[in-house]
């Protein structure tokens, strides 16, 4: 089975950088993805890391340490649409198993 | 852009009865998955499905369920005997490839289940 642990909640200030953390207990691991969901809409997908390092898409990025079976998703200039849930997400052969998500709130 | 649709967006209905959800995946795509999310909690996997065969489901995912691909657009879930813990979002998510070679996930707007 797969186990991911991110934090609840999470909130900045338009502008700001933040960074939301993943740890993950798995079994037949592939690499991390992320998600966004507003409002309990249609998660969209963010940023995928197979291999160790940093993956940079325009304001987002995201890194993945196997060795530590960690991961983060860094968000930078920080905009109030960026208020949402994000999610980890294991991937595995056939499924990817969801953490439990964070609640961002970007203020003004 | 292609998408992936799900009808209806919300289905209310009795205790015990039976429903099924429909999905249509983006139309190259050859995975596809049914996930749910009770409100204010985690998305979680159901069902993937590849080939007119399941390839792989979790424990929520029992004898209560079924998928089917009637037809070479729509993609179903089953829910037989409807408890009042079903209530949730259900996602259904197309992808083009397996995940170890194409990473992203496509999910529809979902469909909201009331069971009263």
């Amino acid at each position: 089975g797969q186990s991911l642990e991110q934090p609840s909640e999470v909130t900045a200030v338009e502008g700001a950088i933040v960074q939301i953390n993943c740890t993950y207990q798995t079994s037949g691991f592939y690499g991390l993805s992320w998600y966004q969901q507003h409002d309990g809409g249609a998660p969209t997908f963010l940023s995928y890391n197979g291999l160790d390092g940093l993956e940079e898409t325009g304001r987002f990025s995201s890194f993945l340490s196997r060795s530590d079976s960690y991961g983060y998703l860094l968000l930078q200039e920080l905009q109030m649409k960026d208020s949402a849930s994000y999610f980890c997400a294991a991937s595995s052969a056939r499924q990817l198993t969801f953490g439990s998500g964070t609640q961002l709130t970007v203020l003004p | 852009e292609p998408e992936v649709t799900q009808t209806p967006s919300h289905q209310v209905t009795q205790m015990g009865q039976e429903v099924i959800l429909r999905c249509v995946p983006i139309s190259n795509h050859l995975y596809f998955y049914w996930y749910r999310q009770i409100l204010g909690q985690k998305v979680e996997f159901l069902v993937s499905f590849y080939n007119n065969e399941i390839s792989e489901k979790s424990e929520i995912f029992d004898d209560q369920f079924s998928v089917e691909r009637p037809d070479g657009s729509n993609f179903t879930l089953k829910i037989r005997s409807t408890k009042l813990e079903d209530s949730a979002m259900y996602f259904c998510a197309s992808q083009a490839r397996e995940l170890a070679v194409t990473h992203e996930q496509f999910f529809g707007p979902g469909t909201r289940l009331t069971v009263l």
